[in-house]
């Protein structure tokens, strides 16, 4: 069975501020895997997804990488701003064809303007 | 392109009665998926559905829970005779043939037991 971890649970900083954010997972015959953002009261917004065969990808600010062997996803957010306050979910299939996605339980971020 | 359609966003629903929710996939997306999101609590998977079959509800509860996703129409998650316990957010993703395009979620709805 996959697990989806992400640490820190909940992060604040400052306008202006880079951060990352960490996503393990304990198996690492992954498909691919998804960086979602959801708003308060709101669905999830899908970000950027890194198939097994990729290191990163990048969508304006937002860069993702991913590291099989070690289990390990990072979401790097540049130069944040208080629009990027969320929790960042990030999610991943098990295996060719799996269609059951486990989600870590998100990390929560707040931008102080 | 409309995206993922859920209706409603809210449910309220008295202890022992049904909710039906809705769902439409983004067009030309031909798979759907439904989680569930329990207060404080990471998303579930819960059932995948493709056109007239149910491929994998092994997430789904044995009781009371079941899916359909019909020939014309949305898919459909059926919850019958509702506990405090179902209340929680129920969110349905679509995706093309496979799930190497990665999901496409709702805007999910939001069911309340009292």
């Amino acid at each position: 069975k996959q697990e989806v971890t992400q640490i820190p649970a909940a992060l604040s900083v400052p306008e202006g501020e880079n951060l990352v954010l960490n996503c393990s997972f304990t198996d690492s015959a992954i498909y691919n895997l998804q960086w979602f953002r959801q708003d308060p009261g709101k669905g999830l917004t899908s970000l950027l997804l890194i198939q097994s065969s990729q290191r990163e990808q990048t969508s304006g600010r937002l860069n993702a990488s991913l590291d099989k062997s070690s289990g390990r996803s990072t979401l790097y957010i540049a130069a944040s701003q208080p629009g990027d306050s969320a929790t960042y979910l990030c999610a991943t299939p098990l295996g060719t064809g799996a269609n059951n996605l486990f989600f870590g339980t998100g990390t929560r971020l707040t931008v102080i303007p | 392109n409309a995206g993922v359609m859920q209706n409603p966003r809210h449910l309220v629903r008295r202890r022992g009665q049904e909710a039906r929710l809705r769902c439409s996939p983004m067009k030309g997306h031909s798979h759907v998926y439904w989680y569930r999101q329990l207060p404080e609590e990471g998303l579930k998977f819960m059932v995948y559905l493709q056109k007239e079959n149910i491929i994998d509800e092994s997430g789904m509860p044995k009781e009371r829970f079941s899916a359909e996703f019909p020939k014309e129409g949305p898919s459909i998650l059926r919850i019958q005779q509702v506990v405090r316990g179902d209340s929680a957010a129920y969110f349905c993703a679509s995706s093309p043939l496979t799930e190497n395009y990665g999901y496409t979620f709702g805007s999910g709805t939001r069911l309340t037991v009292v």
